[in-house]
């Protein structure tokens, strides 16, 4: 079974330049989570989707970051303009079944550098 | 403001011994606890997990301890092994909710 395949690994910007991560979850998979991880703190939620259903973004700074899961697969998030403080990890993770308490299956993120 | 805790930020052990990382969080409910780990340049992968209604779960080598009345879990790792020199994360929220992380634990098993 392949995991979750997200894109692209490593991703250096300037500021005020747009970037788009791209993630596919594992088959199957209806849950979609996007999350930000800093270096040295833990996985930090920014969104979370039921299939195309985005049902909790509180977390996303909406401002400047958005994101779509279209067809309830495959799942883009954008953040435009980057800021310096964006620089982080990207990670999306998938799971069976709503927010259940199912394993989320992680992918090996983005690294994101905005310079 | 952290709502799980993860105060230690690495351990060390020898091979063969315990390894107990420690994990505290804030909200009384919290029904669902989780314990990933992380090697570099890769995702966080789902090691144990542990539900409110229950007070230890095991699998392996790995065990996993909650005290509600303390709002903590903890990590065991019987023996430890090399291949166990990781980051841990532990993440506790609500079925069908958020799950929040901790800050993780650097583990290193000397050989």
């Amino acid at each position: 079974e392949a995991g979750v395949v997200q894109s692209p690994r490593y991703k250096i910007i300037e500021k005020k330049q747009p970037v788009a991560f791209w993630c596919n979850p594992i088959s199957g998979h209806n849950t979609l989570y996007w999350y930000l991880q800093n270096l040295g703190q833990g996985p930090e939620l920014l969104i979370r989707y039921e299939n195309e259903e985005a049902v909790d973004d509180s977390q996303l700074p909406k401002d400047r970051f958005s994101a779509e899961r279209l067809k309830g697969v495959d799942s883009t998030l954008k953040i435009q303009p980057a800021e310096l403080g964006d620089s982080a990890v990207y990670l999306c993770a998938s799971s069976s079944s709503p927010g259940s308490t199912d394993t989320q299956y992680f992918g090996p993120g983005t690294r994101l550098t905005v310079l | 403001d952290q709502q799980v805790k993860q105060n230690s930020p690495s351990l060390s052990v020898q091979e063969g011994r315990i390894s107990i990382l420690n994990c505290d969080y804030t909200n009384s409910m919290f029904d669902y606890f989780l314990w990933y780990k992380k090697y570099p340049a890769e995702g966080p992968t789902f090691l144990i997990s542990i539900s409110s209604i229950k007070d230890k779960n095991e699998d392996g080598r790995f065990t996993v301890f909650l005290n509600k009345s303390a709002k903590h879990l903890s990590l065991h790792i019987v023996p430890s092994q090399p291949g166990d020199s990781a980051v841990y994360f532990c993440a506790a929220g609500n079925t069908g909710n958020q799950f929040y992380f901790g800050t993780g634990t650097s583990l290193t098993v000397i050989p």
